[in-house]
């Protein structure tokens, strides 16, 4: 069964430095999703790509966070600095189109010190 | 504003059991979708249900149901001989506006679900 898949798996940092996420969606999906997830919260949509275009990053703190999907296919979710408040679980999505029910990743563990 | 209401923190089923766990939404738009997540702890969001808001019957998937009552805004999820498996946290989550440019979930806050044996 086809997958999302995400690396690392966790991660930890001190707080200034970069970090970098990885997604890989599912095979054909043309709209990628990344959502963080604070501890007791339920996830937050970060951005939202439709094949290789930006269509929703209004909750993306532009000032330290950037995200690419250069070919429409897999994505990078970068940020730099990062602070402490960013420690959370960033998990990435996928659907077959804008709409269709979105395919989770098993997400990425992200800790600064 | 869409809004997600689940207000069960923490729930307690024993094996084989049904239960129930509550969701309550808020949103203006005519045409949106709603659905169920499970999150174990090694985190990945697994998809459970969907339900239309113009779907007529209860969506039901295996042992897992939801009780759509559009009225009273609810979407419950139902799950039926609960295994020591289905301990997780549950999300209930929304997706408004279907065929507008963006598409992203409105999630809950969860419900975390223990099954004894």
């Amino acid at each position: 069964e086809a997958e999302v898949a995400q690396s690392p798996r966790y991660k930890i940092t001190e707080k200034s430095q970069a970090v970098a996420f990885w997604c890989d969606p599912i095979s054909g999906h043309a709209t990628l999703y990344w959502y963080r997830q604070i501890l007791g919260q339920g996830p937050e949509l970060l951005v939202q790509f439709q094949d290789e275009s930006v269509v929703d990053d209004s909750q993306l703190p532009k000032d330290r966070f950037s995200a690419e999907r250069l070919k429409g296919v897999d994505s990078t979710l970068k940020i730099q600095p990062a602070e402490l408040g960013d420690s959370a679980m960033y998990l990435c999505a996928s659907s077959l189109m804008s709409g269709e029910t979105q395919y989770f990743g098993p997400g990425t563990r992200l800790l600064v010190l | 504003a869409q809004k997600i209401t689940q207000t069960q923190p923490g729930m307690f089923v024993q094996e084989k059991e049904a239960v129930t766990l509550d969701c309550t939404y808020d949103t203006s738009d005519q045409s949106y979708g709603l659905f169920w997540y499970k999150q174990p702890s090694s985190g990945e969001m697994i998809f459970l249900i969907y339900q239309g808001s113009y779907d007529e019957q209860n969506a039901t998937e295996g042992r897992y149901s939801l009780n759509f009552q559009k009225a009273r805004k609810s979407a419950n999820l139902v799950i039926s001989a609960s295994q020591l498996g289905d301990s997780a946290m549950y999300f209930c989550a929304m997706r408004g506006n279907y065929g507008g440019a963006t598409n992203k979930l409105i999630f809950g806050t969860g419900t975390l679900l223990a099954v004894q044996p």
